[in-house]
C-alpha cells in the first residue's frame, strides 16, 4: 500500500538556522498539506498546497514558512528563521480528490530548535 | 471559527467493557467529521468518518447535529484498541483542511 514519507524524522537546529523538512506524498494525490503538533499540544493545520499554489493557510504560516514541489514529486516546507517556539512535530498529508479525499499522514518529523 | 473538543485527555477502561470517547464541534455549517488513531510510534491513520457511516475495527460513531456531538464507541473494548484517538472536522472549502481536537488517550487494561 502506498505511504506518505518524510525525512528526516529528526531534524536538531540552531535558532535562526533555515530548515527544509521533506515529504513525498503519495503519487496520485493532488491535495497536499502540513501539519504540526507542538509536544503535549493538538495537531494543527499549516498549509494546503493544490495545483502548485497554496490553496489555504493558518495564522501560523507566516512569512517564514514557504511550501514548494519542486520536481512534482517531493513536497517541501521550509522555516527560513527557526525559533525556538517551532520545536515540534511536522507532519506532511496528501490526499485525492472526490470523494477520495481521505487524507493519509506521513510519519512525521522531529524539528529541534536550541 | 471551527472547534472540536474532546473533554478527556486519558481514558482506561477494561478489556470487554464498553468504551466511549467523546467528541463535540463547534462549526457554522455542514462539517464533515473524522476520528483518526495513532497508534503508539505509528502514524495517524483514518478510523472512520461520518459520511460512511461504517463500522471499523468494532467502532461506531453517529454524528448528532442536534448536539453538535460525534462520538466514538466501542462495545468491547480490546487491549490493542490502546492508542491516541484524534476528532477532526473538515469544512466544505476546497482545500478540506482539518481542525484536530486534543486527542484522548485509550488505555484497555487486561
Amino acid at each position: 500500500e502506498p505511504e506518505v514519507t518524510q525525512t528526516p524524522s529528526h531534524q536538531v537546529t540552531q535558532m535562526g538556522q533555515e530548515v527544509i523538512l521533506r515529504c513525498v506524498p503519495i503519487s496520485n494525490h493532488l491535495y497536499f498539506y502540513w501539519y504540526r503538533q507542538i509536544l503535549g499540544q493538538k495537531v494543527e493545520f499549516l498549509v494546503s498546497f493544490y495545483n502548485n499554489e497554496i490553496s489555504e493557510k493558518s495564522e501560523i504560516f507566516d512569512d517564514q514558512f514557504s511550501v514548494e514541489r519542486p520536481d512534482g514529486s517531493n513536497f517541501t516546507l521550509k522555516i527560513r528563521s527557526t525559533k525556538l517556539e517551532d520545536s515540534a512535530m511536522y507532519f506532511c498529508a496528501s490526499s485525492g480528490q472526490g470523494v477520495t479525499y481521505e487524507q493519509y499522514f506521513g510519519p512525521g518529523t522531529r524539528l529541534t530548535v536550541t | 471559527a471551527q472547534r472540536v473538543t474532546q473533554p478527556e485527555k486519558l481514558l482506561s477502561v477494561f478489556k470487554g467493557a464498553p468504551v466511549e470517547l467523546k467528541c463535540n464541534y463547534s462549526y457554522s455549517g455542514s462539517p464533515e467529521l473524522f476520528w483518526y488513531v495513532q497508534y503508539s510510534r505509528q502514524r495517524l491513520q483514518l478510523l472512520l468518518r461520518h459520511i460512511s457511516r461504517e463500522s471499523i475495527k468494532g467502532f461506531t460513531a453517529d454524528l448528532n447535529k442536534g448536539e453538535t456531538s460525534f462520538h466514538l464507541k466501542k462495545p468491547f473494548a480490546q487491549e490493542e484498541d490502546s492508542a491516541m484517538y484524534y476528532c477532526a472536522l473538515s469544512g466544505r472549502g476546497s482545500a478540506r483542511q482539518l481542525t484536530f481536537g486534543s486527542g484522548t488517550q485509550l488505555t484497555v487494561l487486561p
